[in-house]
């Protein structure tokens, strides 16, 4: 069975620098491009970062890029997101998932709240 | 950066109706297009990849078709599972873009 599990979120400070971890079994994370993908409350999704297979190529959002970096333990199954400089337009259920085109598996997602 | 736009926001139907929500694309894409669904609360779930190629298991009602700038995805005998957002999201290049989502409810 395919499991995504986010965990690191909960509620941050403005300016903060949480970072997000995504737990992965069930398929070859060694071989799978993978994504972060963010819905702020009430709204529509935003794709954030993406990663290759061995971390060599990372793609950013513009609204993120310098903030935020994605990053992967392939010993571990492991992909994260670290943030940093938080406003509160990055509050928002954080999705990590499966690919670099169409995105086909994904986690539960992780709420991080920034607070004002 | 590639905008796109889906049409309408939101749709009432009933079960049994045919339904078409389109997304629409600043500029060609191609057929690097997927569509997706999404419940409150849960994750999205990917229906369809390439404008028009169905993702294992999802169901037959469900197609797509398009390319260049313009795409629909369609919901035929619209079954009561089916109520719910739906999102177009774009991958050529290398940044992704989703539409900003369609709700359907039940009129």
């Amino acid at each position: 069975e395919v499991q995504l599990v986010e965990s690191g979120g909960g509620l941050v400070q403005r300016g903060g620098s949480p970072k997000l971890s995504c737990a992965v079994s069930g398929f070859t994370f060694t071989t799978s491009w993978m994504s972060w993908v963010r819905q702020a409350p009430g709204k529509g999704l935003e794709w954030v970062a993406n990663i290759n297979q061995d971390g060599s190529e990372k793609y950013y959002v513009d609204s993120v890029e310098g903030r935020f970096t994605i990053s992967r333990d392939n010993a571990k199954n492991s992909l994260f997101l670290q943030m940093t400089s938080l406003t509160v337009d990055d509050t928002a259920v954080y999705y990590c998932a499966r690919g670099y085109t169409a995105l086909d598996y994904w986690g539960q997602g992780a709420l991080v709240t920034v607070s004002s | 950066d590639i905008q796109m736009t889906q049409s309408p926001s939101t749709l009432s139907a009933s079960v049994g109706d045919r339904v078409t929500i389109t997304c629409r694309a600043s500029q060609s894409i191609s057929s690097w297009l997927a569509w997706y669904q999404q419940k409150p609360g849960k994750a999205p779930k990917l229906l369809i990849y390439k404008a028009s190629t169905l993702e294992s298991g999802v169901p037959s009602r469900f197609s797509g078709s398009g390319s260049g700038t313009e795409f629909t995805l369609t919901i035929t005998n619209l079954q009561p599972d089916d109520f719910a957002t739906y999102y177009c999201q774009r991958y050529n290049g290398y940044s992704r873009t989703f539409g900003q989502g369609t709700r359907v409810d039940i009129k």
